[in-house]
């Protein structure tokens, strides 16, 4: 696709479950981010990938989050044992190369944890 | 204090009006400035790139970044209703980490 594409749009969970995010980046961007937006704040970062390599996971909240990107597409975000904090907007980005700007966002997971 | 600081608003304007948004830093070591549009429940789509000190124009956006005082700016004219978004300035120093401003929701009433 042209975009960034992220999956599932929406997610439902109770407090204590896993679940993992995807995202589809933008076919041959290098660089890929994850961020987590809370209501009326701006993203904030968690992780950084170039091509399979997780280079920074400075922002991951907690280890019960955990990125991956085995093959250097594709990207899943897996939060583990959820808490009702854990509920955010989970914006991921793209970028074409190693300079890692700008950044081409897609329209987020919206996941709520009961 | 915050890396980035950006007055939420909101900001009600009428249609056809100039619009000023505003982000201050602490960091000089800042390099890239961008300003992002995001709608709602959409993701920031990228208005503004820019590396350097200076205004930088794009159709009816202007962004201007000034180093000496921490400070950026994006100008909108001739503002339409469907410029009513949040606006998100966001800056980075090279490195991996983005930071973002909180955003200033607009408003353009027809």
């Amino acid at each position: 696709g042209a975009g960034v594409s992220q999956s599932p749009r929406y997610k439902v969970a109770k407090r204590g479950q896993d679940v993992a995010l995807r995202c589809d980046p933008i076919s041959g961007h290098v660089s890929l981010f994850w961020y987590q937006q809370a209501l009326g704040q701006g993203p904030e970062f968690l992780t950084y990938f170039q091509n399979e390599a997780q280079l920074d996971k400075s922002g991951l909240p907690s280890d019960r989050f955990f990125a991956e990107r085995p093959e250097g597409s594709v990207s899943t975000l897996k939060i583990q044992r959820t808490q009702q904090e854990d509920s955010a907007v989970y914006l991921c980005a793209s970028s074409f190369d190693r300079t890692r700007q700008p950044q081409h966002f897609g329209d987020g997971t919206r996941l709520s944890i009961l | 204090q915050k890396e980035v600081e950006q007055d939420p608003g909101p900001l009600s304007v009428p249609e056809g009006a100039i619009v000023s948004l505003n982000c201050t830093y602490s960091n000089s070591a800042f390099q890239y400035f961008m300003w992002y549009r995001q709608y709602s429940r959409k993701g920031p789509e990228l208005l503004m790139y820019t590396y350097s000190s200076g205004n930088k124009e794009d159709g009816r956006f202007t962004a201007q970044v000034d180093k000496s005082s921490k400070y950026i700016s994006l100008f909108i004219r001739d503002s339409q209703p469907s410029d009513s978004a949040t606006y998100l300035c966001a800056i980075n120093t090279g490195g991996f980490k983005t930071i973002f401003g909180a955003g200033t929701r607009l408003f353009v009433k027809a």
